[in-house]
């Protein structure tokens, strides 16, 4: 079946540590987009990619990077530089045509 | 003032029970998304509405978008139906559809 896939799902890092979360589709979807989470908040968006090669950020890309090398692959890199790293990070994908959306099941990132 | 806003944010109703979520909206959009999140943290999508109305099993979704509202109504609500239910309004006219999410509504059927 087709599907978003993110791993790991929880995730432990120490404080200053880089670390790269993973999100695989493979739907054919040519849009993809990384959204966080925070307790009692909406999902803000992180960074989105609508082509290959291709990102753009989104409203709270700050202290993040992502690549896009692959249609199927959208990682997202969370850096030193994110104050605030510990949070539920969900990926998705959509195809243009008809806005439908596909989203993960998420990642649980704590930062100790 | 958030650009999606839903009500109420949390609802406990007894199995059986007919529930209504609102969702209103201060921007245009493109369509209008339905999701919910099991305590898991994994999202589904119920439903994508740009106009009218859509059933599915015993959900039913409508969009008025002359008043800039949508419901989610849920029949015969089951124990299993526990979730955080989730609006979130499309901003994008073509490539990209990003979306800009309510708080969500934590509903609880208890049996």
């Amino acid at each position: 079946d087709g599907g978003i896939t993110q791993s790991p799902k929880y995730l432990f890092r120490k404080e200053g540590q880089n670390v790269t979360l993973s999100c695989e589709q493979n739907l054919n979807h040519d849009a993809m987009y990384w959204y966080r989470q925070d307790p009692g908040q909406g999902l803000r968006l992180i960074y989105y990619s609508q082509i290959v090669n291709d990102f753009q950020k989104g409203d709270i890309a700050e202290g993040y990077s992502v690549s896009r090398e692959k249609k199927e692959s959208f990682p997202l890199t969370v850096t030193s530089a994110q104050k605030n790293p510990t949070a539920f990070y969900l990926c998705a994908s959509s195809i243009w045509s008809n806005y439908g959306y596909t989203f993960g099941s998420g990642t649980r990132l704590t930062v100790v | 003032k958030n650009e999606v806003e839903q009500s109420p944010q949390n609802l406990t109703a007894q199995e059986g029970e007919f529930i209504t979520i609102n969702c209103s909206y201060s921007v245009g959009i493109s369509a209008l998304h339905w999701l919910q999140q099991h305590p898991g943290g994994g999202i589904v999508s119920l439903f994508m509405l740009s106009s009218g109305k859509k059933k599915h099993g015993r959900l039913i979704a409508t969009i008025n978008i002359q008043e800039k509202h949508s419901s989610l109504h849920i029949t015969a609500s089951h124990p299993r139906d526990s979730a955080v239910y989730i609006c979130a309004v499309g901003r994008g006219i073509q490539g990209a559809q990003k979306l800009v999410f309510g708080q969500g509504t934590r509903l609880t059927i208890n049996p």
